[in-house]
């Protein structure tokens, strides 16, 4: 039982860039999460998707698409990378209960 | 709109001192009360969760009350270890259970 698997962990990128992480859990949940974590600011959410075949906006969703591929994937693609987005990118999972399964996290710096 | 506000950091403390690290929220309805804790490189974990007014969360000799009257969520543990160390947030979940709102997070700093 893995929980909460996140790919890549480190990624580089230039300005104009394009790249997908790629996020999957096993424990049949129902929600799923994408954030941003920079420095002193917590957690804002990016995106997120209450059930199979839903997504919806959080707080800083400019520069950010998603998709739920099925109910194990939710994959977060940035089309064209600039620097405002280097961050620590992290998935989570939650179910009736609202607590909250974090993978751990991608590390992405745009150059 | 909902928000979650706690104690800038750094806390450094000694080991085995007391530990307090404040939580105030402003939300609708009635939410559902969280800590979580996140060790160097990794992803967070919840520490403990009050889901109504006057529940007691507790783990690992953390522990926090849900007091609505002050709208707080306040940390304590009475005695510190090395192992604590670690940033801490306190969040909520609104009512419909969708999405949760996270504080900006404390560092807690344990010295021998």
């Amino acid at each position: 039982n893995a929980g909460v698997t996140q790919t890549p962990k480190f990624q580089v990128l230039k300005t104009g860039q394009s790249m997908t992480l790629q996020c999957a859990q096993d424990m049949n949940h129902n929600s799923m999460y994408w954030y941003r974590q920079d420095p002193g600011m917590g957690l804002r959410l990016i995106y997120y998707s209450a059930s199979e075949g839903t997504t919806d906006k959080g707080e800083v969703p400019n520069g950010y698409n998603v998709s739920r591929l099925n109910k194990r994937e939710f994959s977060l693609r940035l089309e064209s990378a600039a620097p405002s987005q280097t961050s620590v990118y992290f998935c989570a999972s939650s179910e009736s209960s609202a607590v909250q399964y974090f993978g751990p996290g991608t590390r992405l710096t745009v150059t | 709109g909902d928000s979650v506000t706690q104690m800038e950091g750094p806390v450094t403390l000694s080991e085995e001192a007391f530990l307090t690290i404040n939580c105030t929220y402003t939300a609708t309805g009635y939410p559902s009360l969280f800590w979580y804790v996140q060790y160097p490189g990794e992803g967070l974990q919840l520490l403990l969760k009050a889901t109504k007014a006057d529940d007691k969360g507790s783990n690992k000799g953390f522990e926090a009350t849900y007091r609505k009257e002050t709208t707080s969520f306040h940390l304590e543990k009475g005695s510190v270890q090395v192992s604590d160390s670690a940033v801490y947030f306190c969040a909520l979940t609104d009512t419909g259970g969708f999405k949760t709102i996270f504080g900006a997070g404390t560092r807690l700093f344990v010295k021998a």
